[in-house]
């Protein structure tokens, strides 16, 4: 099993809709980030987050540590929305590596 | 350029030939890591650097050799490359100390070994 799983692998979703990617882990960490990768490859962080709640734009990403599960949501989603989301676990300990899950594959249409 | 880069952006090579991956970033972090993505994998550290001449293996080393003498390189080098060794490569590099824990990706090398 997947220290880090993330669910659904592929989701479609028509222009406007409210997207919900999940993200559960089962090791002790320190943060948790959620990261993008467009069409092209390139990776860019969206959001590191320790507990509770954060918001960028028409991004917001939630935390429960009890439960060791992560929400990303997207509202009014758009197709530049269109890429594949990570999350990624924060290791405790001197070099904080993290463990990256395998991705949701988002597509949406117009 | 500022940022960090990564060269060759494509490869093809032969099995059993040397290749080596460059990775270069000008914000003079302290640490850098290799990664490789493959499907139905996650990201998945090769190795990582902490400093110049201090490095260290992650989750999947064999058959990978790196070098740190400069703080802004971090070389990777098959040594003896194979088809397994297909994959997509990405550099990262992030700062020392509290608050610098978001790593940077460089664009990433396709690198296919027939």
């Amino acid at each position: 099993k997947n220290e880090v799983e993330q669910s659904p692998q592929n989701l479609t979703a028509q222009e406007g809709e409210f997207i919900t990617i999940n993200c559960s882990y089962s090791v002790g960490i320190s943060a948790l980030h959620w990261l993008q990768q467009h069409p092209g490859g390139g990776i860019v962080s969206l959001f590191m987050l320790s507990s509770g709640k954060k918001k960028h734009g028409r991004l917001i990403a939630t935390i429960n540590i009890q439960e060791k599960h992560s929400s990303l949501h997207i509202t009014a989603s758009h197709p530049r929305d269109s890429a594949v989301y990570i999350c990624a676990v924060r290791e405790g300990g001197a070099t904080n590596k993290l463990i990256f899950g395998t991705g949701t594959l988002l597509a949406v249409q117009p | 350029d500022a940022g960090i880069t990564q060269s060759p952006r494509y490869k093809i090579t032969e099995t059993g030939r040397q290749v080596t991956l460059m990775c270069h970033q000008t914000w003079s972090h302290s640490y850098m890591f290799w990664y490789r993505q493959d499907l139905g994998h996650g990201l998945r550290l090769i190795y990582y650097s902490a400093a110049a001449d201090i490095t260290d293996k992650g989750e999947v080393p064999d058959g990978y050799v790196v070098s740190r003498s400069k703080t802004e390189n971090f070389p990777l080098t098959l040594e003896s490359a194979t088809r397994s060794q297909t994959s997509v490569y990405f550099c990262a590099s992030r700062g020392q100390g509290l608050g610098f824990y978001e790593q940077y990706f460089g664009p990433g090398t396709r690198l296919t070994v027939t």
